[in-house]
């Protein structure tokens, strides 16, 4: 069974810049998750989605990142415009649901973006 | 306010040794708690949950964990160290969402 798949796996872009990664879940899972992960610091959530609608989005500084998941399958993050403080990996992850007892996450690679 | 703590950044063990990471979480009630795996340029890998039950979990690559609700920890430990275990490794919980603690970093010396 294929994972999560991330794209791409490392992006060096100016300050002011827009940006833009793409995840695809695991097959058939419903909940799919953006995550933050400065450096030394834990994954920290931005958004989940459940099919195509937004379950939770409260840290996603939505004055600049927008994400969307047409369908309900793909996802794509995007940071307009990007800021030094913005350098982190982005995970994405899925999972079958979004009940707790069942809310084992499988990640993806990430995305290792650098601002300049 | 919620949250997990990892209390050691690093720790630094010989091959063939034990190894014991620390969690601790604040909630009001017992959430889920997992531990994960990252190594070098790859993603989270899940090592173990605790939902209920019996306290001590066993996990995947020879890992476990043991739950004590009276000191609010959820430790992770392997008996014996292999080199292949450096990684940073965080412990997570989830009552509604998924909250990491800060990470330890396990560097194996030969």
């Amino acid at each position: 069974e294929a994972g999560v798949a991330q794209s791409p796996r490392y992006k060096i872009i100016e300050k002011r810049q827009s940006v833009a990664f793409w995840c695809n879940p695991i097959s058939g899972h419903a909940t799919l998750y953006w995550y933050q992960q400065i450096l030394g610091q834990g994954p920290k959530l931005l958004i989940q989605f459940q099919n195509n609608g937004v379950v939770d989005d409260s840290q996603l500084p939505k004055d600049r990142f927008s994400a969307e998941r047409l369908k309900g399958v793909d996802s794509t993050l995007k940071i307009q415009p990007a800021k030094l403080e913005d350098s982190a990996v982005y995970l994405c992850a899925s999972s079958l649901t979004t009940a707790p007892t069942y809310n084992e996450q499988f990640f993806g690679p990430g995305t290792r973006l650098t601002v300049l | 306010a919620q949250s997990v703590t990892q209390p050691d950044i690093h720790i630094t063990v010989s091959e063939g040794a034990s190894l014991e990471l620390r969690c601790n979480y604040s909630y009001g009630a017992t959430p889920y708690l997992f531990w994960y795996v990252q190594s070098p340029g790859q993603g989270l890998q899940l090592l173990l949950k605790y939902f209920s039950g019996d306290t001590l979990v066993q996990g995947i690559k020879g890992f476990e964990a043991e739950f004590k609700r009276s000191q609010s920890s959820f430790n992770l430990r392997k008996p014996s160290v292999h080199w292949s275990d450096a990684a940073e490794y965080f412990c997570a919980a989830n009552d509604y969402k998924l909250s990491f603690g800060a990470g330890t970093t396990v560097t194996v010396r030969a």
